[in-house]
């Protein structure tokens, strides 16, 4: 069955400088991966999603890229705020027709010092 | 617009006891979820309602948990008899039809059987 890896529990990092977390995938490459942004007592919120045909994809400061070969994604913060640390969890679709059934990973917890 | 609400936010009960966990999802979205977060888990796939359709319930732990979506509307999950391992976060995510990947989270209930 697939499996996430995400690099680290946890991830600290000086404000401004570029924060990247990583994603592992073990089995099948999917036809979609996600990454989402929880908050303490707060449901995931979707901010990226990519295709299996796409390497890399944009939103403002985040930047996501996919490599199927290596099997691995990663998540980038440029230009990091304190506003930024969250858990940030690594979603697959399950390779189905109807793709939408995802699993997580156990998520990076990533703080951002002042 | 009103987000994906769940009530309770939430519930301590006993072993043995029955509780409902419901979910309101985003008005429109037809393709409503539930998901388990156990201490120290990830985020695990429950089941997929397609309007008041199971799409998918592959990953309903036993058959202590019955969820229901009656009008394909609102949904309630109901854990009878709770056990031990049933403590957790319960999160409902929905999804618009034509954006199935793009799910919104609720802010999840908290279950802890005692």
């Amino acid at each position: 069955s697939q499996k996430i890896e995400q690099n680290s529990e946890a991830l600290n990092i000086q404000e401004g400088k570029t924060a990247t977390l990583t994603c592992n995938y073990t089995n099948y490459s999917p036809a979609y991966l996600q990454w989402y942004r929880q908050d303490p007592g707060r449901g995931p919120v979707f901010l990226l999603l990519i295709r299996e045909n796409e390497k890399e994809k944009r939103k403002e400061r985040l930047k996501v890229t996919f490599d199927t070969t290596l099997k691995q994604s990663l998540f980038h913060i440029t230009a990091s705020q304190p506003a930024d640390s969250a858990t940030y969890l690594c979603a697959l679709d399950q390779g189905y027709s109807s793709a939408s059934k995802i699993i997580f990973g156990s998520g990076t917890r990533l703080s951002i010092r002042p | 617009e009103a987000g994906v609400t769940q009530f309770p936010s939430h519930s301590v009960i006993e072993k043995g006891q029955t509780v409902t966990l419901r979910c309101d999802p985003i008005s429109g979205h037809d393709n409503l979820y539930w998901y388990r977060r156990v201490m120290g888990k990830e985020i695990k796939f429950l089941l997929h309602f397609v309007k008041e359709s199971k799409q998918d319930e592959s990953g309903m732990p036993n058959n202590r948990f019955l969820a229901e979506r009656t009008g394909g509307t609102y949904s309630t999950l109901k854990v009878q008899p709770a056990e031990l391992e049933d403590s957790g976060v319960y999160f409902c995510a929905s999804s618009q039809p034509t954006r199935s990947y793009e799910q919104y989270f609720g802010p999840g209930t908290r279950l802890t059987v005692t």
